[in-house]
């Protein structure tokens, strides 16, 4: 069972354009959504993360829009750069559980920023 | 600040033979993740760890697959008999206290 799906697959955009990249969950016990970043032959790292107490999280470039009720969530980058050209992972865990430190990954969205 | 590292960075292998990968956390970092990421996919947990303490390894096919965490500080994660199915990048991650994960640069493995 997939707990936490992302779409699309891959996304291509042109330079300064905004990407949006989506996510949803299943299960309601998640409060805590971190996007990671990958790059080819490295590991993932934390680009953003958000609570579910909260419903917008911006950081630079970077933005998540989170809707509680829907259990849905995207990821916009605006001004898009071709180093942001990367694969994109959104994740979930359930604070409140005893397994907060488990993360669920989704299958990730390819990214490609074009000049 | 080192970050995690991870060895060896690559590995190639025979089905039936076995490998071991080892990764050293961030310095302080109480708790350990290994986890499995098939080519294309996301990260999948295979076990973590608190200190030296097993907290999870639900995920972890016992049969073949082992991880040790002896001092609380390094892991080592143990393939007996690898498949070619057990093709995938291994990645070590470490936290303080179940916050912020952090990556290393994975073992990628290839079994024949």
């Amino acid at each position: 069972q997939q707990q936490v799906r992302q779409s699309p697959q891959s996304l291509t955009v042109w330079e300064g354009e905004t990407a949006i990249l989506n996510c949803s969950y299943e299960n309601s016990a998640f409060d805590y959504f971190p996007w990671y970043q990958q790059f080819p032959g490295e590991g993932p790292a934390l680009l953003i993360a958000i609570r579910s107490v909260s419903d917008k999280k911006e950081d630079g470039r970077f933005t998540i829009f989170f809707n509680k009720r829907e259990k849905k969530l995207s990821l916009h980058i605006t001004d898009s750069q071709p180093g942001d050209s990367a694969t994109y992972f959104c994740a979930a865990s359930a604070i409140a559980s005893s397994s907060f430190s488990k993360l669920v990954f989704g299958q990730g969205t390819s990214l490609s920023v074009v000049p | 600040e080192a970050g995690v590292t991870q060895s060896p960075r690559y590995a190639v292998l025979q089905e039936g033979q076995a490998v071991s990968f080892w990764c050293d956390p961030i310095s302080g970092h109480d708790t350990l993740y290994w986890y499995q990421q098939p080519r294309d996919q996301g990260p999948q947990l295979l076990v973590y760890f608190r200190d030296e303490a097993v907290i999870d390894n639900s995920q972890l096919p016992s049969d073949r697959f082992s991880a040790v965490r002896p001092k609380g500080t390094n892991s080592t994660l143990k393939i007996q008999s690898a498949k070619q199915g057990d093709t995938a990048t291994y990645l070590c991650a470490s936290s303080f206290e179940g916050a912020e994960q952090f990556f290393g640069p994975g073992t990628r493995l290839t079994v024949l």
